[in-house]
């Protein structure tokens, strides 16, 4: 079974700086995807970007962009320009492509994202 | 596109009655998910559908707990009896194949 391990449970940052949310994962798996979702206090669940295993180039989004490192099994995700929007809940999350890429979602605990003004 | 409707959105009950949640999946994917959030255990899979065959139950954590999928556009998740332990939220997500999942509002369950 794969496993999703987030090591921040919080995280603190001042406007207009950058951070970065620390996520690792165990899996036996060759292929699969990657994914950080954004929680915010409305609980909906907001996917913010998402990688695929089998390419090396790290996915971006705006001012999110990710450090994906397979052989050592990490999965970060940096915020720039952080933004008072920003502030949620940050899950980590797998998804193995063995089963024709329509498995569920493994995820982490979570990393709560301050923002200071 | 309305994306995944989730039906109710809050429900209070007393343990041991029957509770249901609906879900509406966005029109054209074909796999449906049934997950769990609570504060002890995060966001757990509880059961997933492809083209409304139910292939992994094994999340589901006990015989109280039933999904069904009765067509593409439908999926209800049933707890009989509910339980205090049962109160979380619980969200559906809807996918197309090999792509990322969208979900649902989600539905705030209290069971008293």
């Amino acid at each position: 079974a794969q496993t999703v391990t987030q090591s921040q449970p919080e995280m603190s940052v001042q406007e207009a700086e950058t951070v970065t949310l620390s996520c690792t994962y165990d899996t036996s798996e060759s292929d699969y995807y990657l994914f950080w979702y954004k929680q915010p206090p409305s609980r909906q669940m907001i996917l913010v970007i998402r990688q695929e295993a089998y390419k090396q180039q790290n996915a971006t989004e705006n001012r999110f962009s990710v450090n994906f490192q397979k052989a050592a099994k990490s999965f970060s995700l940096k915020i720039s320009d952080s933004q008072l929007g920003d502030a949620a809940m940050y899950f980590c999350a797998y998804r193995s492509a063995t089963g024709g890429g329509a498995d569920g979602l493994t995820f982490g605990k979570g990393t709560h994202l301050i923002i200071q003004p | 596109d309305a994306g995944v409707i989730q039906s109710p959105r809050h429900e209070v009950t007393e343990m041991g009655q029957e509770v249901t949640l609906r879900c509406k999946p966005i029109s054209g994917h074909n796999s449906l998910f049934w997950y769990r959030q609570t504060m002890m255990r995060g966001l757990e899979l509880l059961i997933y559908f492809n083209n409304n065959v139910p292939i992994d139950d094994s999340g589901m954590p006990e015989d109280r707990f039933s999904a069904k999928m009765p067509n593409a556009s439908f999926s209800t998740l049933k707890i009989q009896p509910s339980e205090p332990r049962d109160s979380a939220v619980y969200f559906c997500a809807s996918s197309p194949r090999y792509n990322e999942q969208f979900f649902g509002p989600g539905t705030r369950l209290t069971v008293l």
